[in-house]
């Protein structure tokens, strides 16, 4: 069955410190892989995805993630995080073959900013 | 552009009692979806609406849970009774219809949350 997994619950990271959410799926094949951010109160914003090509990906909000396809994982990263980015992180996935059937998202990592 | 509207953003009821949550989507989107939000976990999908036709509706509790989409655009989903266990947080997202090689990102509005007591 189609997974996704976010070992760290919470992470606390110090302002202007970097950054690294881990994500590993488990899929037949390459899926679809995004990143979303939730904050307080708010829907889900698309941080960044990735469907084919070049491993590193560019987002919003200064956010990248690579996808290792022999490690099963696809982590986001920020050279210097800003207080403003405390919220909670999904990675999810699609189906490449069904795109747009239903995502399939992690438990979530909450990230705390500390100054 | 206005996004994805839900109402209402709160709600809170005994259980047994009925309770329905509106969604508007972005407008020309053809494709519509309810998702459960547990706390601590990630969005589950319940239902999946191309146009009228419900296309997905797997994972919906069939006893309980219903949703309509009459005229293709607004959305409501209903729950009747509710259960300690339907507090959560539901989210309506919608994106431009599913074509074969085309990927259609879903927009997400901010959700009802529901407190059952």
């Amino acid at each position: 069955a189609q997974s996704v997994t976010q070992p760290d619950i919470h992470i606390t990271v110090s302002e202007g410190a970097s950054l690294e959410l881990r994500c590993n799926y488990s899929y037949g094949a390459t899926p679809y892989l995004f990143w979303y951010v939730q904050s307080p109160g708010q829907g889900l914003q698309l941080l960044l995805k990735y469907f084919s090509g070049d491993t590193l990906v560019q987002g919003i909000k200064g956010f990248e993630a690579e996808f290792k396809r022999s490690q099963s994982s696809f982590n986001l990263r920020k050279p210097s995080v800003h207080w403003s980015d405390a919220a909670e992180y999904f990675c999810a996935v699609d189906s490449p073959n069904q795109a747009g059937t239903a995502l399939i998202f992690g438990k979530g990592t909450t990230l705390s900013v500390s100054s | 552009e206005a996004g994805v509207v839900q109402s209402p953003r709160y709600k809170i009821i005994e259980k047994k009692q009925p309770v329905a949550f509106w969604c508007n989507p972005i407008s020309g989107h053809n494709t519509l979806y309810w998702y459960r939000q547990n706390l601590g976990q990630g969005p589950e999908l319940l239902i999946r609406y191309e146009n009228e036709e419900a296309v997905d509706d797997s994972q919906l509790p069939k006893d309980r849970f219903s949703a309509e989409r009459l005229k293709g655009v607004d959305s409501t989903l209903k729950i009747q009774p509710a259960e300690l266990g339907d507090s959560a947080v539901y989210l309506c997202a919608s994106s431009l219809v599913r074509l074969a090689g085309i990927y259609n990102e879903q927009f997400f509005g901010p959700g009802t949350r529901l407190t059952v007591l």
